[in-house]
């Protein structure tokens, strides 16, 4: 079985653009959830998705955002870059989400860099 | 309210000697608990998951963990460290908060493996 797949793996923007990160969940997978890991704060959650539905969301701002689709793939999408939104982007799915007894399996992560 | 503790940011072991990486969650009923570890610029892979089946959980990587109500603990033991087990190892709990659903995560511990 494929595991999660995140396209691209690294990525490098400048301030003030805005970028789009491509999750491809396990099949039959319908929670995605997104997580933003730097040094400094760590792991920290973005939102998680459910059958194309937002079912939780972190403390980040507007400027991120996400979306699920039909096939439970989904993006993630941060506006107007700024130079603390590098990080390591990482994309989980799981069965049935959190509150669940299932896990989350993770992908790779895209690395992204801001100049 | 549901939360986790890692309770080392950092533990150094000589190679072949016994690992114990040490988690205390809170939870009000049983939980759903999971280790994941982490190389460097590589996603979170499952080490193991307990959902209340057996106490005693083993994984992957001859990693075990065993759940101690009594204690709040999910401990994650090793008998014999290799140096390939140096990386970050992150504790997770699957919370259901009154119909907030969340994965909840340890803040980490940074095993080193010494030759």
């Amino acid at each position: 079985k494929a595991g999660v797949t995140q396209t691209p793996r690294y990525l490098i923007k400048t301030r003030g653009q805005q970028v789009t990160l491509s999750c491809s969940p396990i099949s039959g997978h319908r929670s995605v959830s997104w997580y933003q890991q730097t040094p400094g704060q760590g792991l920290q959650f973005l939102f998680e998705y459910f059958s194309e539905t937002q079912r939780n969301k972190g403390n980040f701002p507007g400027r991120f955002s996400g979306r699920q689709f039909s096939n439970s793939r989904s993006e993630m999408n941060v506006s107007t870059l700024e130079l603390g939104d590098s990080a390591l982007y990482l994309c989980a799915s799981s069965l049935e989400g959190a509150g669940s007894n299932q896990p989350q399996h993770f992908g790779d992560g895209t690395r992204l860099s801001i100049l | 309210a549901q939360s986790v503790t890692q309770l080392d940011s950092h533990v150094s072991v000589s190679e072949g000697t016994p690992v114990l990486l040490r988690c205390n969650y809170s939870s009000s009923y049983s939980p759903s608990l999971f280790w994941y570890v982490q190389h460097p610029n590589k996603g979170l892979q499952l080490l193991l998951k307990y959902t209340s089946a057996a106490t005693l959980v083993k994984g992957i990587n001859g990693f075990e963990a065993e759940f101690k109500k009594s204690e709040t603990s999910f401990h994650l033991t090793k008998p014999s460290a290799h140096m390939s087990d140096a990386a970050e190892y992150f504790c997770v709990v699957s919370a259901d908060l009154s119909g907030t659903y969340k994965y909840i995560f340890g803040t980490g511990t940074r095993l080193k493996v010494l030759a």
